[in-house]
């Protein structure tokens, strides 16, 4: 799994606490994705970057912001978060996002995120 | 609205036997149809994949078997072993430019050995 690697692997948090969690893909992919995952739900998409571009998001709330300085890195920033997104947040990249073709998506191991 | 259901949420299996979980769609611009596995304090990964054009594939003892006019799939683990034991995620794809998966809800899978 060193091809997307994700820090910190845990995160326990207060609902005031600004924290970021880290993504980086040694895989030369040029398209990043964040994903939540909560338990018995189905992933969801929540950004996704193309070339270091935002070209989606699903209406995720404010108090999460994505940066993507590079194709090889991925943050999002946390704050004032509400005890109902904890949840395991995944990052995931592929070597594009469009142009009616399946790229395959390849994911880090997450973030396990409490918030308290 | 969940566009992918999936079935069982959860399936125990002797070792040696078929696992079998199913997914259904509504959205027929769906063009592909992956399934991921996922094991615990990992990302889910790739395991098998499967177009509309074509109503069953096979890769060692994972099979996909596609029925286009019910808008079900469904993965079959033949020979399951305690290795298996995984959570498995239907996916779905849709056409056009915008090419994001569509995930089912996952189907946790212990094989007993």
């Amino acid at each position: 799994e060193t091809g997307v690697t994700q820090t910190p692997r845990h995160l326990v948090m207060g609902m005031t606490n600004k924290k970021s969690l880290k993504c980086e893909q040694h895989l030369g992919h040029n398209a990043m994705y964040w994903y939540k995952q909560s338990a018995k739900k189905p992933l969801e998409l929540m950004f996704v970057y193309n070339f270091k571009e935002q070209t989606e998001n699903n209406s995720v709330p404010s108090r999460f912001s994505p940066e993507c300085p590079n194709s090889s890195h991925l943050f999002l920033h946390l704050h004032t978060l509400q005890p109902e997104d904890s949840a395991l947040y995944l990052c995931a990249s592929s070597q594009g996002s469009s142009g009616g073709h399946f790229y395959e998506q390849y994911f880090g191991p997450g973030t396990r995120l409490t918030v308290t | 609205q969940q566009q992918v259901k999936q079935s069982p949420q959860s399936l125990i299996v002797q070792k040696g036997g078929i696992s079998i979980i199913n997914c259904a769609y509504e959205n027929t611009a769906f063009d592909y149809f992956p399934w991921y596995q996922q094991f615990p304090g990992k990302g889910p990964a790739l395991l098998i994949a499967i177009r509309p054009d074509v109503s069953e594939k096979k890769e060692g003892r994972f099979t996909i078997s596609f029925n286009k006019s019910a808008k079900q799939f469904s993965l079959h683990i033949m020979d399951s072993q305690p290795g298996d034991s995984a959570t498995y995620f239907c996916a779905a794809i849709g056409g056009g430019s915008a090419r994001q998966l569509t995930f089912g809800s996952g189907t946790q899978l212990t094989v007993l050995p």
